[in-house]
Formats: structure tokens, C-alpha cells, sequence
């Protein structure tokens, strides 16, 4: 069955840097889009980043337009968030999703359980 | 940015009632509505999209409702397993946007 599993999430300064990851597995990894979603500690969903089946199309939510950076390696099969200059506003779990369409972007379907972030000094 | 409006933001139903819970648009966003499911400490799960799909293995006690700009979620009687917090969600236009979420709870 289709599953995602987030690693890297942690405790960081803000200012600092992280990179998450998510390794898929029950599907085939390069012909689907993925997404990063978090979700602060009680609040609602948040949409973060996209990244298209092949890497030619992504999206950034202007939260973190120009200091996240969407990526994946269809080879390894492994999908990347790069954080830079966090902020305390970014603490969350953040989930990785599969997108539903088969090379198009189209709705989230499939999430991980999502690893958490916690921005503090 | 198309704002998601949820309402009401909690919804108190016995067991075996019917639920209704509503979903507004900023703009319109056709038929590209979604809703999920989330329980505490889980991930979201897709129960409808393209406004009224059902996804895979959702039971059809789950149904939705809706083009443009106003949706429903409805649950035709509910289960001890239903009570969450359901999100609607577009994915019409860039970028992408949740509703701020409706709590079932047990009345």
C-alpha cells in the first residue's frame, strides 16, 4: 500500500537551516506529484510547497517562497523540503502527500505521518 | 489566495444523527473542492474530492455537495469513528488553501 515516511524534522535556532525528507514506497514514485503540508500545534492545515512528477513545475506558498526549496530525486526515489532562515511561525508537523493524478498535478490523496519542527532558541 | 470558509467551526451530533457541514469559497473554484478527515495525533485522510468523488474505501454515509463557491460535507448518520475535524480544501488555483477546519464532536 501507498506510504510516506518523513525524516529530519527537529529542534532548530531560528535563523538556522533543515532539510527534511520523505522516502515513498507501494507506488511508483516518479510519475506522481508531491506536496509538503504542515500543520502548527493546534491549529488547521497549511499548504507549504508542490513539486511535479518530473521536477519541471513547482509552488511555494509566499510564507515560505524564498527560503524553502521543493526537491526530489526520482533515481533514489526521495522527496526533499530545504529550509532556510527559519522562523518560529514555521514550528509544525509537517506531512508529506502524494498527489492523486498520474504525471498532473491534481488533489492530494496520501499523506505520512509527518515529522515535526520546532523553531525555538 | 482563495480564502476557505468552514462552518460551523464545531458541530455538537448525537450518534446516528446527520451531519452537515458547510465550505465557502472566496472565489470560485469549480468542482476542485476536497474534504478530509483528521483525528488527533493522525494524518489527514481523503474522504471527497472533485466536490462529490468519494475516495477509495470511503463508506457512502460520507457524501458532498457543490460547485462554485458553496460546499457540503454530509454525514448521513453518524459513527463513533466519524467524530474529527474535517478541512475543505482547493485545489483550483495556485496557491493552495484549506478551510480552517469543522470539529464534529459527540453531543
Amino acid at each position: 500500500q501507498v506510504q510516506l515516511a518523513e525524516s529530519g524534522g527537529g529542534v532548530v535556532q531560528p535563523g538556522r537551516s533543515l532539510t527534511l525528507s520523505c522516502a515513498p514506497s507501494g507506488f511508483t514514485f516518479d510519475i506522481y506529484g508531491v506536496h509538503w503540508v504542515r500543520q502548527a500545534p493546534g491549529k488547521g492545515l497549511e499548504w507549504v510547497a508542490t513539486i511535479s512528477y518530473d521536477a519541471t513545475e513547482t509552488h511555494y506558498a509566499d510564507s515560505v517562497k524564498g527560503r524553502f526549496t521543493i526537491s526530489r530525486d526520482n533515481r533514489d526515489k526521495v522527496l526533499f523540503l530545504h529550509m532556510n532562515s527559519l522562523r518560529g511561525e514555521d514550528t509544525a508537523v509537517y506531512y508529506c502527500a502524494r498527489d492523486r493524478g498520474v504525471r498532473q498535478l491534481w488533489v492530494i490523496e496520501f499523506w505520512g505521518q509527518g515529522t515535526s519542527v520546532t523553531v525555538s532558541s | 489566495e482563495i480564502v476557505m470558509t468552514q462552518s460551523p467551526a464545531t458541530l455538537s451530533v448525537s450518534p446516528g444523527e446527520r451531519a452537515t457541514l458547510s465550505c465557502r469559497a472566496g472565489q470560485s473554484v469549480g468542482n476542485n473542492l476536497a474534504w478530509y478527515q483528521q483525528k488527533p495525533g493522525q494524518a489527514p485522510r481523503l474522504l471527497i474530492y472533485s466536490a462529490a468523488t468519494r475516495a477509495t474505501g470511503i463508506p457512502d454515509r460520507f457524501s458532498g455537495r457543490g460547485s462554485g463557491t458553496d460546499f457540503t460535507l454530509t454525514i448521513s448518520s453518524l459513527q463513533s469513528e466519524d467524530f474529527a475535524v474535517y478541512y475543505c480544501h482547493q485545489f483550483s488555483s495556485w496557491p493552495l488553501t484549506f478551510g480552517g477546519g469543522t470539529r464534529v464532536a459527540i453531543k
